[in-house]
């Protein structure tokens, strides 16, 4: 049972465009959203995070858009640039529990 | 370095074998965990050390794997009596307290 769903695996866009990456769950109890990045051969870092009493968090070129009614959460990456290709992972958590719960992940790559 | 390192970064064993791997958390933090990522998966919780509670063991797979972090620091991952399926990234992360979850690198290990 994948309580954190990223559909799509990949996600191919043009340098200077937007970028955006979906992530749905089905645990009504996760109140704080996580995304992290991945570089192959190395650990994910953390990029950016939304809690579930907002329904935008942004940071730069990142905003993390939460729709809490439709258990949907967004990366907007805008404007993208080769260097943020990576694969990207959704977590989520509930409270202050220390469990993530992740995506399978969205391979992006920015083309020059 | 700064970072959580783990060792080795490679792992090939034959089925039927032990194997251990180590994470080196960030001097200072309290929190570890350990992961998985399997071929096309998310990353899978496997067990937590915070201070000197219990750790949460809730994640492991199978009696067949067992983690301890001698002196609220290291760690090691113990998998007895391999099987292909046990072939996936082990992560491990550290935080203070439940903070922000840095990552290592990750061991890849093969199972053959």
């Amino acid at each position: 049972d994948q309580q954190v769903k990223q559909n799509s695996p990949s996600l191919s866009v043009q340098e200077g465009r937007i970028s955006i990456l979906n992530c749905d769950y089905t645990n009504s109890m996760f109140d704080y959203f996580l995304w992290y990045k991945k570089y192959p051969a190395e650990g994910p870092t953390f990029l950016i995070s939304i809690s579930s009493i907002k329904d935008k968090n942004e940071d730069g070129r990142f905003t993390v858009f939460l729709n809490k009614s439709a258990k949907h959460l967004s990366l907007h990456i805008v404007p993208s640039q080769p260097g943020d290709s990576a694969v990207y992972f959704c977590a989520a958590r509930r409270g202050s529990n220390y469990k993530l719960t992740f995506g399978k992940g969205t391979l992006l790559t920015v083309n020059p | 370095g700064a970072g959580v390192s783990q060792s080795p970064s490679n792992k090939v064993t034959e089925k039927g074998k032990d194997v251990e791997l180590r994470c080196d958390p960030i001097s200072g933090h309290t929190a570890l965990y350990w992961y998985r990522q399997s071929l096309g998966q998310g990353l899978e919780f496997l067990i937590y050390f915070q201070g000197n509670s219990a750790p949460d063991k809730s994640g492991l797979p199978s009696d067949r794997f067992s983690a301890e972090r001698t002196g609220g620091s290291v760690s090691t991952l113990t998998i007895q009596r391999t099987q292909q399926e046990d072939s996936a990234v082990y992560l491990c992360a550290s935080s203070f307290l439940e903070g922000e979850q840095f990552f290592g690198p990750g061991t890849r290990l093969t199972v053959l």
